[in-house]
């Protein structure tokens, strides 16, 4: 039974970088597209973003130019990194896989997420 | 981006209710369509995936239905555990992107 779980600081400053960490249990990262997504608090799911293990990675537009994903197979590890943080990118950031059967996929599992703050 | 929209974002039943909620993809995205429940303090988790087949271990009394853009997930008959959030996905292109959510509460 595949497991993940996010790391990371609760809470950064405004203009600084998150980071966070998901580490899958259970499986093997070596294959399928490990995600982000995030929710601020009371509002709907964004997707940020995946990387497959091999690197490749694919942002949504919206936050392309702050984002970078990264993948550390030796440690079953992948990565997320947001720069230049305000206030409106507070929110509880999830990790998930995409499941794939045939064209067809899906986020599941996920993590149980973390929340991040930011504020001075 | 292909822009999801679900109706109503609230819902007011009762245990035993048959519910029906509505998700309208902004473009054609076939049958990759994805259903998520959330409770408060937790991950959403996948209940329906490709708009009608039912994840393992979701009870039966989930059942989802549509194709194009037009979709929707019905419960047959409440529980108190069904009381939520309900989110689509669309799977078809990226941006992924959700619906806005559906809070189902008890009358």
């Amino acid at each position: 039974q595949v497991q993940l779980q996010e790391s990371g600081l609760g809470l950064v400053k405004p203009s600084e970088t998150l980071s966070l960490t998901c580490t899958v249990s259970g499986g093997s990262i070596n294959t399928y597209y490990w995600n982000w997504i995030r929710q601020p608090p009371g509002k709907g799911l964004e997707w940020i973003g995946y990387i497959y293990y091999s690197g490749s990675t694919n942002y949504n537009p919206s936050l392309r130019s702050r984002v970078t994903m990264s993948v550390d197979t030796s440690k079953n590890q992948f990565s997320l990194k947001l720069n230049s943080v305000t206030a409106a990118d507070t929110a509880v950031y999830y990790c998930a896989r995409l499941f794939l059967l045939g064209t067809f996929n899906w986020f599941d599992p996920w993590g149980q997420g973390t929340l991040v703050t930011v504020s001075s | 981006d292909i822009q999801m929209t679900q109706s109503p974002s609230s819902l007011s039943a009762s245990v035993g209710d048959r519910v029906t909620i509505t998700c309208r993809a902004s473009q054609n995205i076939d049958s990759y369509l994805n259903w998520y429940q959330q409770k408060p303090g937790k991950a959403p988790k996948l209940l329906i995936y490709a708009a009608s087949s039912l994840q393992s271990g979701v009870p039966s009394r989930f059942s989802g239905s549509g194709f194009g853009t037009d979709f929707t997930l019905t419960i047959s008959s409440l529980q108190p555990e069904d009381f939520a959030t309900y989110y689509c996905q669309q799977s078809s292109s990226t941006p992924r992107t959700f619906g806005q959510g559906t809070r189902l509460e008890t009358k």
